[in-house]
Formats: structure tokens, sequence, C-alpha cells
């Protein structure tokens, strides 16, 4: 298996832009994750789904954040509009069950200017 | 609430020298445990974890850990220090019946030669 694959790789954008982030799962995996890392804050759970099926978006920070699962097999997270405070690491994870392993992928940098 | 401690921030060791990592969580339901490492522009990867069984739990690259049920803790340890090893390392904790897993803070690890 490829692993979690997560794309783009960087981002640089503009301070209003919209930007897109995405997510591919490890097959046959049931949970998906999205975290965000900085050095300020560390590594913050942003939200989780379950078989597709949002489960906990407490973590999204504000409106401006939103994420979407259409199916097993891809996932996006978006921020409209960005702002220099969401430069971060972007990581997705999945795993077979909640508590178990989770798998993470290389990451997404993302800044905004 | 459940949490995961990782008291040092960051810790320095001489190459071939023992290390220990500190990890304790809060106390709850029969945890599973776990440790990850974050080498420089990467995601988590898995090192070992704990389920059940046998308190001293062997993962990659020659490290250890063990659970102190009696301390909350989940020491991870390595006899001798390798450079390839300066890396971040992550303690995590889920529990039977929850959902997700609970990140400590960090341990950056610095090898000096």
């Amino acid at each position: 298996d490829a692993g979690v694959i997560q794309s783009p790789r960087h981002e640089v954008t503009e301070m209003g832009q919209e930007v897109t982030l995405r997510c591919k799962p490890i097959s046959g995996h049931d949970y998906l994750f999205w975290y965000r890392q900085t050095m300020m804050r560390g590594l913050e759970l942003l939200i989780y789904f379950n078989n597709n099926v949002p489960i906990d978006d407490s973590g999204m920070p504000e409106d401006r954040f939103s994420a979407k699962m259409p199916n097993a097999s891809f996932s996006t997270l978006k921020i409209q509009p960005s702002e220099p405070r969401d430069s971060a690491v972007y990581f997705c994870a999945s795993s077979l069950q909640g508590t178990d392993t989770q798998y993470f992928g290389p990451g997404t940098r993302l800044t905004v200017l | 609430a459940q949490s995961v401690t990782q008291p040092d921030i960051h810790i320095t060791v001489s190459e071939g020298a023992s290390l220990e990592l500190r990890c304790n969580y809060s106390y709850g339901a029969t945890p599973y445990l776990f440790w990850y490492v974050q080498s420089p522009g990467q995601g988590l990867q898995l090192l070992l974890k704990y389920f059940s069984g046998d308190t001293l739990v062997q993962g990659i690259k020659g490290f250890e850990a063990e659970f102190k049920r009696s301390q909350s803790s989940f020491n991870l340890r390595k006899p001798s220090v390798h450079w390839s090893d300066a890396a971040e390392y992550f303690c995590a904790v889920s529990y039977t019946g929850g959902f997700k897993t609970i990140f400590g803070a960090g341990t950056r690890l610095f090898v000096k030669a």
C-alpha cells in the first residue's frame, strides 16, 4: 500500500485566498483524522471522520475551516478565506479503528502571506 | 479530561548513551498507549504500542517502553542512542470505548557526537 497520500506537499498563497488540502487514506481504514501542527500549539486534532461521517469537529478553529469526506478514499480540508495565522503543517492520518494505530501522511506545509 | 503529559520539551544525549523519555497519562479506563516518532519534514510514524499483556513492549529501531499502571506512565527507552534517532517523539493514549487518540506535546531529542 502507498500509505496515506496528501497533496499538495507545499502551498503558498496570499491572504484571503481559498486553500484546499487533499488526502487519500489507506484503503480499508474507517477513520480519517485531520491535524494541524505549529511550533506554538503543537499537534492539534481538527476533525475526524468515521465511515465518511464527521464525528467530532470541535477542533476546527473557525467557520473559515471546513472538511468533507465524499467517499472512503478521499477527503478535503478547505480554508476560506485564508489568513497568515493559518500557516502550519497540516497532516492527514487514517486508522482501522479510532483507538488504533494512526498512519500519517507526509503533511502539507501551508504558508499564507 | 483525558490528557497526556510529556514533561521534557527537549532532551540532549550523547551518541551511545542511554535514553529515557517520560510520558504520563490521565487515569481512565484501560488505556491503549503509543509512541510515535517524527523526523524533520515527515509525518509521525509508530514506534511501538501497548494494548494488553506484557507491560514491556518492544518496538522498531531498538526502542522499548514499559507500562506502569500504578504510576500512569509509559516511558520510552533505548540503551544506546544513534545520531539518526534525533527527532521529535510523541506519546499518545486512547481508551476502550473512545474514538480518538490524544497526543502529548512531544519531546525533541538532540544527539551530540
